[in-house]
């Protein structure tokens, strides 16, 4: 059974800096697609970056370009969100989901929630 | 970037009525459109994806239809535990990948 478990969210600063983590199970890593979807409290779903299922190739929203960086280890199992230069508008659930046909999101984890407040 | 706006905002409808929910793309997106659920502290859920192909273990009541820039998700006759959120999301061109607002399906 496909499993994916979010952690790493928490209170941070603006300006500060997080990593999140994503520990898939029940496939393999290596085979699929990862994407990062985010929600803010209240409001609807927004993609926020894409790695390939070697890493190849990452793609992200404009709204997080040059400020946060996907990786993923797929001797681990897991990807990555590592995410810098934090803003309040940052503030969300950040969700981890498996890419289906790369991009349609077939299975999500539970979600992590990362909170930008001074 | 592609625009989804999904409508109604908001569905009040009662148990075993059927729902109808609308999402209309700025610019084609052939059938590369999905459908997904999401409940209260839920994460979303896939529905139907490339418009009208069901996800694996959904009901029959959920379809899907549509292609370029208008989509229709159908909810044949409403049972209790869809009462939820409901996004469509496109691939034909991205990134970005984008979503619509969401349309709520709400008891009534």
């Amino acid at each position: 059974q496909v499993h994916l478990v979010e952690s790493g969210g928490g209170v941070v600063q603006p300006g500060g800096s997080l990593r999140l983590s994503c520990a898939a199970s029940g496939f393999t890593l290596s085979s699929y697609g990862m994407h990062w979807v985010r929600q803010a409290p209240g409001n609807g779903l927004e993609w926020v970056a894409f790695t390939r299922y070697d890493g190849s190739n990452e793609y992200y929203a404009d709204s997080v370009k040059g400020r946060f960086t996907i990786s993923r280890d797929n001797s681990k199992n897991t990807q990555y969100l590592q995410m810098n230069s934090l803003r309040a508008e940052d503030t969300a659930v950040y969700y981890c989901a498996r890419g289906s046909g790369l991009s349609y999101f077939d299975y999500w984890g539970q979600g992590t929630l990362v909170t930008v407040s001074s | 970037e592609i625009v989804l706006t999904q409508s109604p905002a908001t569905l009040s409808l009662s148990p075993g009525e059927r729902a109808t929910l609308s999402c209309r793309a700025s610019q084609s997106v052939g059938s590369y459109l999905a459908w997904y659920q999401q409940k209260p502290g839920q994460a979303p859920r896939l529905l139907i994806y490339d418009a009208s192909k069901r996800a694996t273990g959904i009901p029959a009541r959920f379809s899907g239809s549509g292609s370029g820039t208008d989509f229709t998700l159908t909810i044949s006759s409403l049972e209790p535990e869809d009462f939820a959120v409901y996004y469509c999301q496109q691939r034909y061109n991205w990134p970005p990948l984008t979503f619509g607002g969401g349309t709520k399906v709400e008891i009534k």
